[in-house]
């Protein structure tokens, strides 16, 4: 089955505790995105990779690592995580047309991460 | 950049009705998509509709790209259509390629 998988689905820590949100896609995407999303800031992406090893800031990136050493995985790593990075994480793959843009979006479940 | 704004914010229904929610962008694009988020946070993809019209089941879009605006169709509303609906355009702002979401509908169906 395509999927895109996160995990963990819910996590609670501590601030300055580091973490790790993992992110899998089976579909052979090149794209893979991270996004937050916020009451009443609606949907926000964080970092984005066009492809292996290459990676990119998004609207909110500060406070976030990403890499992308597979084509299958992204991972969103908080260094030292704080109570405004608690929120509602997805991650998104999709394929590359030939223009260069993304195609259709696939999300993954979510992760709520609360940071107290 | 590029603004996308959704209307109305909100929407309750009774079960049966048809709906229309509409999608406003404020720069040509090249990709738009529909996405429902039901109740349990899940956002499911609806519709990948640049231009022309799309039917699935109950549902349809249609974009009309030269006028920057695409509406999704529901029609017969049921209980689990109720959730989130957004669209998203994608853009290259500053370089750095973006989904950009509207705010959102939240739509409602009664029983």
């Amino acid at each position: 089955e395509a999927q895109v998988t996160q995990n963990p689905r819910y996590l609670i820590t501590v601030t300055g505790k580091k973490l790790t949100v993992t992110c899998s896609q089976n579909m052979n995407h090149e794209y893979m995105s991270w996004y937050r999303q916020d009451p009443g800031l609606g949907l926000r992406q964080i970092y984005y990779s066009m492809n292996v090893e290459v990676t990119d800031k998004g609207d909110v990136p500060e406070g976030y690592k990403v890499s992308r050493k597979e084509k299958r995985n992204f991972p969103l790593i908080l260094e030292s995580p704080s109570p405004n990075q608690t929120s509602l994480y997805f991650c998104a793959s999709s394929p590359i047309s030939k223009r260069e843009d993304t195609d259709t979006q696939y999300f993954g479940p979510g992760t709520r991460l609360t940071v107290l | 950049g590029i603004q996308v704004e959704q209307s109305p914010p909100d929407l309750i229904l009774q079960e049966g009705a048809n709906s229309t929610l509409r999608c406003n962008f404020s720069d040509s694009v090249n990709n738009l998509q529909w996405f429902h988020q039901n109740p349990w946070g899940q956002l499911i993809n609806l519709f990948y509709i640049p231009s022309g019209t799309k039917q699935n089941g109950r549902l349809s879009a249609t974009t009309v790209a030269t006028e920057r605006y695409s509406l999704l169709y529901i029609s017969s509303s049921q209980t689990t259509d109720s959730g989130v609906y957004f669209c998203a355009v994608f853009a290259i702002i500053q370089g750095a390629q973006k989904l950009v979401f509207g705010q959102g509908t939240r739509l409602t169906i009664n029983p």
